[in-house]
């Protein structure tokens, strides 16, 4: 039921960056901000950023988000073996939330 | 800190029904929306429902409208999710998360509690 579209997975070696993106419509991403989650396996999901760029209090700068029209973008840089995890965009559609299909990323 | 701890989950057989509970500490909880999430085995992130902080406004996903009714009790600081109908599809473990006035994030998640529906 996902509206929002993430690429399955991602990967890169230590100290590198990658990039996540979440494609949405009008209605959702285009007009709505962008919150980016951070789900280590086997765990509950983290707030990574907020309102499409804002980082909450203790999440390191490595952790970047952007959004330009109905397409959003989380980086990841300097990426270390514990940034593996799935990651998920989410927005509102209405009064309704909605979710990106998630993205995993591997530290080769 | 900020705690969420939900209870209730279990195995259940088809067509039968659960209750979910949601306990919060450590912040005003009628001052927040509240939500249920939940992750199927292997699978994403799906909301199911949210409820306003004063119990107002209700929405729910089409996959779970008609058969979850959300609640709240603000006395006590908890959170429902009266689940009816259950079918294999909603086998999953459920979240329930807050969502700040005038927000549309989640800031804070619980544990989750595992909901399997079998025969």
């Amino acid at each position: 039921q996902s509206v929002l579209t993430q690429p399955p997975s991602v990967s890169a070696a230590p100290g590198q960056e990658v990039t996540i993106s979440c494609s949405g419509s009008s209605s959702t991403v285009g007009n709505n901000y962008v919150s980016w989650y951070q789900q280590v396996p086997g765990t509950a999901p983290k707030l990574l950023i907020y309102d499409n760029s804002v980082r909450p209090s203790g999440i390191p700068d490595r952790f970047f988000g952007s959004k330009s029209g109905s397409s959003a973008t989380l980086g990841i840089s300097g990426l270390q073996t514990g940034d593996e995890a799935d990651y998920y965009c989410g927005t509102w559609d209405g009064g309704r939330r909605v979710f990106g299909t998630g993205t995993k990323v591997t530290v080769l | 800190q900020v705690q969420l701890v939900e209870s209730g989950g279990g195995v259940v057989q088809p067509g039968r029904s659960l209750r979910l509970s949601c306990v919060g500490s450590a912040f005003t909880f009628g001052h927040y929306a509240m939500h249920w999430v939940r992750q199927a085995p292997g699978k994403g992130l799906e909301w199911v429902a949210i409820i306003a902080y004063d119990g107002t406004n209700i929405y729910y996903a089409e996959s779970v409208r008609g058969r979850f009714t959300i609640s709240r009790d603000n006395f006590k600081n908890t959170l429902y999710l009266h689940m009816n109908s259950l079918s294999v599809e909603d086998t999953a473990i459920y979240y329930c998360a807050r969502e700040d006035y005038g927000e549309y994030y989640f800031d804070y998640w619980g544990q989750g509690t595992l909901v399997t529906v079998s025969s």
